[in-house]
């Protein structure tokens, strides 16, 4: 079972930073927190991962809490081909490292 | 989703034949994963290989369905005597080892119709 927490759907104005909220308060210390998007009909996207610190990459930014119990990813000026299902995901670095995908936030850009 | 390539994107079987989907990963990566995608429905884990290795198969179904990923060649997912709740999306992945900082990379599926 997935062990993250995110809100069934959410929507953004065009132009307008999405902030995407991921609970994850059972994640040990080494557990990576993964985001992926799933655009209609297409393959998982990966976007960004991160352990303990915030990280940006061309596509988003996450902030880590400081206790690693929630995160939350920014788009920072989302556009309408940013609508899409958006899974936060917990990682254990060990040999049985499949991923294991929740309901994810289905995020609306509204023009 | 460039680097791993799926095939063939759309595939129609009737029921009862034997459908065989097929997943280059990125070059230099040694690890796959199969995943299921029900129409309106979540992403479910089948299978993940190493070369020449089913290291976890939890998610496959026990019967009629087969992974393989060769030495050589693309990681091939076989489903025999299909049936109609066989129509699905069927995703693969591939990374280059283990290990939480080495992120899946997907390809864009094979749509499995069976009619």
């Amino acid at each position: 079972d997935a062990k993250t927490t995110q809100p069934p759907s959410m929507d953004c104005a065009e132009g307008r930073a999405a902030n995407l909220p991921c609970n994850h308060s059972t994640i040990s210390g080494n557990e990576y927190v993964y985001w992926y998007r799933q655009i209609h009909s297409q393959g998982p996207q990966y976007i960004i991962h991160g352990l303990k610190n915030n990280e940006t990459n061309e596509m988003a930014s996450l902030i880590i809490t400081e206790d690693r119990k929630s995160s939350t990813l920014i788009l920072p000026h989302a556009t309408l081909r940013d609508t899409a299902v958006y899974y936060c995901i917990v990682r254990v670095p060990n040999r049985d490292d499949k991923i294991i995908f929740g309901k994810g936030t289905r995020l609306h850009i509204l023009p | 989703n460039a680097g791993v390539m799926q095939n063939p994107r759309h595939l129609v079987r009737r029921r009862g034949q034997e459908a065989r989907l097929r997943c280059s990963p990125v070059k230099g990566h040694s690890h796959v994963y199969w995943y299921r995608q029900l129409p309106e429905e979540g992403l479910k884990f089948m299978v993940y290989l190493q070369k020449e290795n089913i290291i976890d198969e939890s998610g496959m179904p026990k019967e009629r369905f087969s992974a393989e990923f060769p030495k050589e060649g693309p990681s091939i997912l076989r489903i025999q005597q299909v049936v109609r709740g066989d129509s699905a999306a069927y995703f693969c992945a591939s990374s280059p080892g283990t290990g939480g900082s080495s992120p899946l990379h997907f390809g864009n599926g094979t749509r499995l119709t069976v009619t």
